[in-house]
């Protein structure tokens, strides 16, 4: 399994500010992935972030909203920028590890839920 | 492009009860199918994997899961409900082994005395 702590775990924050939330697991893993819950919606991948590289980004997403940086194999950041309330979203970090040889599992952080005013 | 329908957003039954909770897919190619559940303030949590061989799979908690690809579906099961088991459940599906996984919005169960 994997321990995955983010930071913060929730904040309350103003319209055209930024938020940077941070992942910390508890060993190395190759890849981290971001997830965005907004209310009544399902889990969406933002990116994934590979160590040493830069950060891929879903259809959708674009790096100048949500810059990532991945410095070392335990750890990610994820920043909201230039935030609106549809910014408002519970979001959630991920990591992967070999579960059999058919797949590997992904392992969830508790998440950060963001309200944007 | 593959998708995940979660048929109730919200599904209530007593402690004891059998609990279904729905889930349909679609997919091109054959599918990986998976159930996570989130108890309050934590991250989601495997409670069981579909990859290929046996339909009907065991997960953690007493919960199970029936693969029907004729009907495209991956239905969650317990025979008796308990407390415990109140949380939110998402449906999710990748494709061939992959590390993308798309999730369906998810069914909040509440069990009561």
């Amino acid at each position: 399994s994997a321990v995955i702590s983010q930071k913060p775990s929730r904040d309350i924050c103003q319209r055209g500010t930024s938020l940077t939330i941070q992942c910390q697991v508890d060993s190395q893993v190759t890849m981290m992935f971001w997830y965005r819950q907004q209310p009544g919606q399902s889990l969406t991948l933002i990116a994934t972030a590979n160590q040493g590289s830069e950060a891929t980004y879903e259809s959708g997403f674009v790096i100048d909203k949500f810059p990532i940086s991945r410095p070392n194999l335990t750890f990610s950041t994820l920043t909201v920028s230039n935030m609106s309330p549809e910014d408002s979203s519970i979001y959630l970090c991920s990591v992967e590890r070999p579960r059999d040889s058919t797949y590997n599992e992904q392992f969830f952080g508790p998440g950060t839920r963001l309200t944007v005013l | 492009a593959q998708s995940v329908t979660q048929l109730g957003s919200h599904v209530s039954v007593s402690e004891g009860a059998l609990v279904l909770l729905r889930c349909n897919y679609s997919s091109s190619v054959p599918p990986y199918l998976f159930w996570y559940v989130q108890y309050p303030n934590q991250g989601l949590q495997l409670l069981l994997k579909y990859t290929t061989g046996a339909t009907l799979v065991k997960g953690i908690n007493g919960f199970e899961a029936e693969f029907k690809k004729s009907e495209t579906s991956f239905h969650l099961t317990k025979p008796s409900a308990h407390m415990s088991d109140a949380a939110e459940y998402f449906c999710a599906v990748s494709v061939g082994g992959g590390n993308k996984l798309t999730f369906g919005t998810g069914t909040q169960l509440k069990v009561e005395l």
